[in-house]
């Protein structure tokens, strides 16, 4: 079966980066894309990018250009998601997320990781 | 962007009642567009995709309609189990958008 399983929780100070990881079995890590979600506490789903795991191909939400990076480790079958220069409004949930439709990046998502938390304080 | 929006924001129902639930979109996104149903430190899980279908295990009292910019999620006879918050997604384009999200919640 599908498993996306995403790396613990961190705790960062302003102006730092984190880099978050989400290891994918039970199917072909480089035949559907990646895409990374983040939700702050109590508030909606903000969709980020996606990373084409075959290629390394990316695109980013214009919100978060110049401070995201999406990059993939085949050889481990794992994703990654880097923000940089994080702000206190970066306090959020970030999920992983795929979709049953292969080779495509629009698509809806069937499997999500567990979500890693990622807080932002001084 | 599409931008998506969600209305109403919180709705108030007992169950057995029919939940209605609206997605508006800034622009046309044709069928392409999902509903999720996210429950408390959960992740959201895919209810409805490409506007009407339902996904795989997901009851028949849920269903979607909608094409172009206006989408109607309807559960005809809420369960318990129905109160959360809902989201509808946007896949028309390389950038997907998600709405606010509808807090459906016990009268």
């Amino acid at each position: 079966q599908v498993q996306l399983v995403q790396s613990g929780a961190e705790v960062k100070k302003p102006g730092a980066s984190v880099k978050v990881s989400c290891k994918a079995s039970g199917y072909t890590f480089t035949g559907y894309y990646m895409h990374w979600v983040r939700q702050a506490p109590g508030q909606g789903l903000e969709w980020m990018g996606w990373i084409n795991p075959n290629s390394g191909g990316t695109n980013y939400a214009q919100k978060f250009q110049g401070r995201v990076t999406m990059t993939r480790d085949t050889s481990i079958s794992t994703a990654y998601m880097e923000l940089s220069r994080l702000r206190s409004d970066d306090t959020a949930v970030y999920y992983c997320a795929s979709s049953s439709i292969a080779a495509r990046p629009d698509v809806y998502f069937d499997y999500w990781g567990q979500g890693t938390l990622v807080t932002v304080s001084s | 962007e599409i931008v998506l929006t969600q209305s109403p924001a919180t709705l108030s129902l007992s169950p057995g009642e029919r939940a209605t639930l609206s997605c508006r979109a800034s622009q046309s996104v044709s069928s392409y567009l999902a509903w999720y149903q996210q429950k408390p430190g959960q992740a959201p899980r895919l209810l409805i995709y490409d506007a009407s279908n339902r996904a795989t295990g997901i009851p028949a009292r849920f269903s979607g309609s909608g094409s172009g910019t206006d989408f109607t999620l309807t559960i005809s006879s809420l369960e318990p189990e129905d109160f959360a918050v809902y989201y509808c997604q946007q896949r028309s384009n390389w950038r997907s958008t998600f709405g606010q999200g509808t807090r459906l919640e016990i009268k």
